[in-house]
């Protein structure tokens, strides 16, 4: 299987404030990579697919990169509404796996 | 717009068998993969599986000796089914197609 790795886990910051999430791969996964916003009692949202390209409707101040086993997903103004658990998931791999999570709180 | 609507038992006893099924409104089944994906209370989210339309499917490694995802084509569904569920089957199972669509969640728990 192909394990990712998130960091951190939990971060605070405050309105404005720039945040930067990392995801690793333990073996390449070339550019297959999705993000995904979850909100409290809700299901994911995909905000990103393919590392880097923005799932329609998706606020610019999002942005993906990356590729082989090292992805980041920075949100370059944190807004109110971004207050919410983040997910990358692989699907290079036919067993498409997440990682643990990143849960972004308010300072 | 594409629309998951999803149902199945919410309570379950030990060692009985998991059983959701999710369908799929305004849009075709055919070429896309269907998926389910389950978050234990307070936990991550962890991949169950997924089917696509020409009926090939993946399982997740921990589950696969318990797990079955099927698809009904002429109905526009496609169903989960879980065996000897135990207490650590406790969570939320979500459809969801192409990871774009998501169904609503059902909270299955299993206790005796």
């Amino acid at each position: 299987d192909i394990q990712m790795t998130q960091s951190p886990s939990s971060l605070s910051a405050s309105v404005g404030d720039r945040v930067t999430i990392t995801c690793r791969a333990s073996q390449s996964i070339s550019s297959d990579l999705n993000w995904y916003q979850q909100k409290p009692g809700k299901a994911p949202k995909l905000l990103m697919y393919a590392a880097s390209s923005l799932q329609s409707g998706v606020p610019s101040r999002f942005r993906g990169s990356g590729s082989g086993t090292d992805f980041t997903l920075t949100i370059s103004s944190l807004q109110p509404e971004d207050f919410a658990t983040y997910y990358c998931q692989q699907s290079y791999s036919t067993l498409r796996t997440f990682g643990g999570g990143t849960k972004v709180e308010i300072k | 717009q594409v629309r998951l609507q999803q149902w199945g038992a919410g309570l379950l006893k030990p060692s009985e068998t998991l059983s959701l099924t999710c369908a799929v409104y305004g849009g075709s089944f055919s070429g896309h993969y269907w998926s389910w994906i389950r978050q234990p209370p307070g936990k991550g989210l962890e991949w169950i599986g997924e089917i696509n339309h020409r009926g090939s499917t993946n399982y997740s490694p921990s589950l696969k000796s318990r797990v079955t995802i099927s698809g009904d084509t002429s109905k526009n569904q496609f169903s989960l089914k879980l065996s000897s569920v135990t207490a650590a089957d406790t969570a939320v199972y979500y459809c969801a197609g192409d990871y774009q669509y998501w169904g609503q969640g059902t909270l299955v728990t299993v206790s005796s």
